[in-house]
Order: structure tokens, then sequence, then C-alpha cells
């Protein structure tokens, strides 16, 4: 089975810090995304990574970066934490093989005070 | 550009009881569409995908889904509910052209009632 895993399944910070969220899998996937998740909203895209230090923006990148050094492993990063990326982070990833399906890890709920 | 419209925010319903989950979609190519479900404090797990053929496609724990072309739907089906598919449900659609992600729905609560 196809394991994604993130660090933290919560996680509580303050304005102004800098926020490393981390997520591995385990299936050697060339593709990997990082969601937002609100009530009503539905998952938005922020950033996804093609392959090693590959990534384009998604719909709502302001406020975000990203880093993939290892295909394994995509971090998001929040340079300056605000209120308002208080939110469920969602990883996922997908084989260029398969049928665009993508496997998600269980999610962080970030809590910015 | 593609979106996804869940038309439910949520549908309570009784245990045994059907349920379908509303869907449509709008894109200018051709499609990918696949229904999610979100089981509390758990990440996604795939019910079900349409990539081609057969427009009726049947997914795990009894789900089906029918993709209707001229309609831009995929609603998402169960002829009887139980307790356990509590949940929410979200419908994702790729395009076979551009972006590589998924857009997602706004996702529907299925609240299954004794």
């Amino acid at each position: 089975d196809v394991k994604v895993t993130q660090s933290s399944r919560y996680l509580v910070k303050r304005t102004g810090e800098k926020v490393f969220l981390e997520c591995v899998q385990d299936m050697d996937h060339e593709n990997m995304f990082w969601y937002r998740q609100d009530p009503g909203l539905g998952l938005r895209l922020i950033y996804f990574s093609y392959d090693v230090k590959m990534k384009e923006k998604g719909d709502i990148p302001e406020g975000y970066s990203v880093s993939r050094e290892k295909k394994e492993r995509f971090s998001l990063i929040l340079e300056s934490a605000s209120t308002n990326q208080t939110s469920m982070y969602l990883c996922a990833s997908r084989d260029l093989s398969s049928s665009y399906e993508q496997y998600f890890g269980p999610g962080t709920r970030l809590t910015v005070t | 550009a593609q979106s996804v419209t869940q038309l439910d925010s949520q549908v309570p319903v009784f245990e045994e009881a059907p349920v379908e989950l509303r869907c449509n979609y709008s894109s200018s190519v051709s499609v990918y569409l696949f229904w999610y479900v979100q089981y509390p404090n758990q990440g996604l797990q795939l019910l079900l995908k349409y990539l081609s053929g057969s427009t009726l496609v049947k997914g795990i724990n009894g789900f089906e889904a029918e993709f209707n072309k001229s309609q831009t739907s995929f609603h998402l089906r169960k002829p009887s509910v139980h307790i356990s598919d509590t949940a929410e449900y979200f419908c994702a659609v790729r395009s076979d052209t551009g972006r590589r992600a998924l857009t997602f729905g706004s996702g529907t609560r299925l609240q299954v009632q004794p």
C-alpha cells in the first residue's frame, strides 16, 4: 500500500513564526502536492512538485513556499505565519503511471494564534 | 479552466435509505473524474474514478457513480447507506491537458441517522 505521512497531526504556532510542514511518501512517486482544506471551500492547491527541485504554484501560493530536495519528501513552509493560515493542510502524491489518482496523507491541523 | 460544483453541502439520510450526492463539472476538454471520501480526522481516500469506457463506475463500500457528458455530471449513489458511511465526500476533476493537479469541489457532508 502507498503510504503518505505528515510530520504532525496537530500544530500550534504563533503569528510571525516560520513553520515547516513535512510530507514523506514511500512509493517513489514523481508528483507531490500540498492542499489546504477549509470548511465550505473544499481543497485548494497551494503548490505542487512534478519532480525533485521542480515546483509550480497552485491556486493560493501567497504566503507559502515549498522545497523538494529528495524525491520522497515535500516540505511546505510558512515564512511568517498569520492567523488566516489556520487550516488543515493535506499532502498528496501521485505516480505518473497511475490514472491520475492521488494518495493523501492524514493531514496536519495548524492553528496560528 | 475547470471547476467542480457540489450542489449540497450537507445531506442527512436515515440508515438503509438510498442516497445521491450531486456533482457537476465544467471543462472544455475531456476529463477524468473522481470521488474521494474523508472520514473524521483522516485524510482523503479514493472511492471511485472515471477515466474512460463505461459511464457507470463502481467503487468501494457499495458506491457507484454515473458519468453523464451531456449533463456534465458525475453523481455518486448508494442504494442503502450505513452509519459508517457518515463522512465528507469530495468530487474532483482533472482535464487531459494543462494543469496536472485535481480540482476539488467544496464537499458534501453525508450524515446517516439511525
